[in-house]
């Protein structure tokens, strides 16, 4: 079946580390996402990772994918007061590349001073 | 390069209505995906064109809502009538056919959405 689950909100202090949990249930998932969403904005593909991957790193953002617990975690290094959104962790999993993605309910993260 | 455009940006309707939403997708992008937020729930996809083509629209509700994207360049989607739980945040997104990027990943790209609210 296609779920994605997440928190629905997260709050942390400006300059500590953010971390963002997802479960999913497909286990043919061949890419997994995270979505920022800023207020008035559309859907902005902050990163995404291979399912035959561990890890992913990118400046503050790491990405790590446990296939076996089918658990995703996006973790921001440093939170700045920009990165208050809406983050959407979603999945993809078919081989095809060209298909549809499907979405958590998101976690809004909230930046405290 | 322009993104993904939609239109309008919001919408206020009375049940019963009609109302069209419309995407522009990036110039060249064969896939353009309909998808929908409803209050406080997840994304959900509605449909998948391929060019002019509906790939997929195993997404769309019920037969109220019509898609359509005649010459494959922008998509309008019409709900008729509309109900109050139609309301919610309806995204477009557009990528480049796989087989133009010689089978890498392929990027969707979304636009701002269109928030609709049916009273």
């Amino acid at each position: 079946g296609e779920d994605v689950e997440q928190s629905l909100f997260l709050s942390v202090r400006e300059g500590d580390s953010s971390v963002i949990n997802c479960t999913y249930t497909d286990s043919s998932s061949t890419y997994l996402y995270w979505y920022k969403q800023e207020p008035g904005a559309g859907l902005q593909l902050l990163t995404y990772i291979f399912s035959n991957m561990d890890m992913k790193q990118d400046q503050r953002l790491t990405v790590l994918l446990n296939k076996k617990d089918k658990h995703l975690s996006l973790r921001i290094a440093d939170t700045q007061t920009g990165d208050s959104a809406i983050y959407f962790c979603a999945e993809s999993y078919t081989t095809h590349r060209d298909d549809k993605i499907i979405f958590g309910k998101g976690t809004r993260l909230h930046i405290l001073p | 390069e322009a993104g993904v455009t939609q239109f309008p940006s919001h919408s206020v309707i009375e049940k019963g209505q009609t109302v069209t939403l419309r995407c522009d997708p990036i110039s060249g992008h064969d896939n353009l995906y309909w998808y929908r937020r409803v209050m406080g729930k997840e994304i959900k996809f509605l449909l998948h064109f391929v060019k002019e083509s509906k790939q997929d629209e195993s997404g769309m509700p019920n037969n109220r809502f019509l898609a359509e994207r005649t010459g494959g360049t922008y998509s309008t989607l019409k709900v008729q009538p509309a109900e109050l739980e139609d309301s919610g945040v309806y995204f477009c997104a557009s990528s480049q056919s796989g087989s133009v990027s010689g089978g890498a990943y392929t990027e969707q790209f979304f636009g701002p959405g269109t928030r609709l609210t049916v009273l």
